[in-house]
């Protein structure tokens, strides 16, 4: 079963727009990471937010977690084409396997 | 470093045939997973290796699905008969525990279409 649910299932945005995505999800968990997928292509990890953290960046990319609240956003600044990808969710609860949710697929128009 | 490597990248075979999927990991990594990946859906855990030993095989269809990792290190999954509904991209990753966390490297896939 899918652990994680990405909201929106799709995000169409112009360059230079912000893009946000969410994430939910039902069990504890130990941290939760964010996969890049571009069309054919393996999963590329993106960032890593630990369950004892808040908030995270890396370049354009900020994550929020709410371990209260069972959810995880993640945000693209200042979007690119080339950021036309599907982003997962995925949920560490100790397992050491990851869940992916269903992902969310953002397309930036130049 | 070297990626995962998968092979191979496409693959249609006829309903009730067989077939094999081959997955180099990243040198070093212990651990090595086989996902399946349904169009419009995420990646869903089919097993998972620790060295030789299966970790997680809880969703596997054991009656058709196979997988072994000698010595290991590469690993291959076979289907055997294979059906419509396992046509789907089937990702190898591996990974390296890093303290309290870890991340994932995933190959680039093999797309397989069952006719």
């Amino acid at each position: 079963s899918q652990q994680g649910e990405e909201d929106p299932q799709a995000l169409s945005i112009q360059e230079g727009e912000n893009a946000t995505m969410n994430c939910s999800y039902k069990t504890s968990i130990n941290n939760l990471q964010w996969y890049r997928q571009n069309s054919g292509r393996g999963l590329v990890h993106l960032i890593l937010i630990r369950s004892n953290e808040r908030e995270k960046h890396s370049g354009r990319l900020r994550v929020t977690l709410d371990t209260s609240k069972k959810s995880s956003s993640l945000l693209i600044t200042a979007s690119r084409a080339a950021d036309t990808a599907s982003y997962f969710c995925a949920t560490d609860t100790g397992r050491r396997a990851l869940t992916f949710g269903s992902g969310t697929r953002l397309q930036v128009q130049p | 470093e070297a990626g995962v490597a998968q092979s191979p990248r496409y693959k249609i075979i006829e309903k009730r045939q067989s077939v094999a999927f081959w997955c180099n990991p990243i040198s070093g990594h212990a651990t090595l997973y086989w996902y399946q990946q349904i169009l419009g859906q995420g990646p869903k855990l089919l097993i998972q290796f620790q060295n030789n030993g299966v970790v997680d095989d809880s969703q596997l269809p054991k009656d058709r699905f196979s997988a072994e990792r000698l010595k290991g290190v590469d690993s291959t999954l076979k289907i055997q008969p294979a059906k419509l509904e396992d046509s789907a991209v089937y990702l190898c990753a591996s990974s390296s525990y890093r303290g309290l966390a870890y991340e994932q490297y995933f190959g680039p896939g093999t797309r397989l279409t069952v006719t």
